[in-house]
């Protein structure tokens, strides 16, 4: 079935640091992909989504592009800030089931960013 | 726009009362809303989906009998642990979709259940 694996955390960067992470999946069909952010204690935020193969998607200074070739979708960003830790979430659109459209999640990765 | 609020945020209960999670879309109608399950450290696991008016969508393993979902109108559903007991411990999070068919879920903020 469609899954997602991401790298496994902690992740721990200093403030200002380049930051990758790595997400790849396996799905039948062609889902949307994206990254979902958790801070402590808190439900999850859309970080940034990517509906079709090459797409870049965007926010804060994060992106991932959809790469099909490589079943990618990594999560960078040019320099991180403290404010920045949190759990990430890398997540697919599974098949449609019963006319609903499931997201399956990878593991999450916590990044720990210290000044 | 697209808040989804959670209520409570936590709640404390002794093993065997019941336990309702309501989950609201505050500036939209969604027709579809999604509860999932999150271990400690762990990932989120989907229990069920429900449309408004239909009756839930359970996730193989998940018991309907223990964990009742009511999705009564386009702004709100609600879970209600049942019976529960310290294993139910988790942190519960909904989601909703403004349609069966949008890949994009609004999520709450989350919920603490804690049984003693």
């Amino acid at each position: 079935g469609d899954s997602v694996t991401q790298m496994e955390g902690p992740v721990t960067l200093s403030e200002e640091a380049f930051l990758t992470i790595n997400c790849t999946y396996t799905a039948t069909g062609y889902p949307s992909l994206f990254w979902y952010v958790q801070y402590p204690g808190e439900g999850l935020q859309l970080l940034l989504k990517a509906t079709k193969a090459d797409d870049k998607g965007s926010n804060k200074g994060f992106e991932a592009t959809y790469r099909k070739e490589t079943t990618s979708f990594h999560l960078e960003k040019g320099s991180v800030q403290v404010s920045d830790s949190a759990v990430y979430f890398c997540a697919l659109t599974g098949p449609p089931s019963g006319g609903y459209n499931k997201l399956i999640f990878g593991a999450g990765t916590r990044l720990a960013v210290h000044p | 726009g697209a808040v989804v609020s959670q209520h409570p945020s936590w709640v404390i209960c002794k093993s065997g009362t019941s336990v309702k999670i309501e989950c609201r879309s505050l500036d939209f109608q969604a027709t579809t809303m999604f509860w999932y399950r999150q271990f400690p450290k762990q990932s989120l696991m989907l229990m069920a989906t429900s449309n408004e008016g239909s009756k839930a969508t359970y996730e193989q393993g998940v018991e309907k009998d223990k964990f009742l979902i009511n999705h009564a109108s386009l702004t709100l559903s609600t879970l209600t642990v049942t019976s529960a007991h310290p294993e139910d411990s988790s942190f519960y999070i909904c989601s909703a979709s403004i349609t069966s068919a949008s890949d994009t879920q609004y999520f709450g903020p989350g919920t603490r259940l804690t049984v003693l």
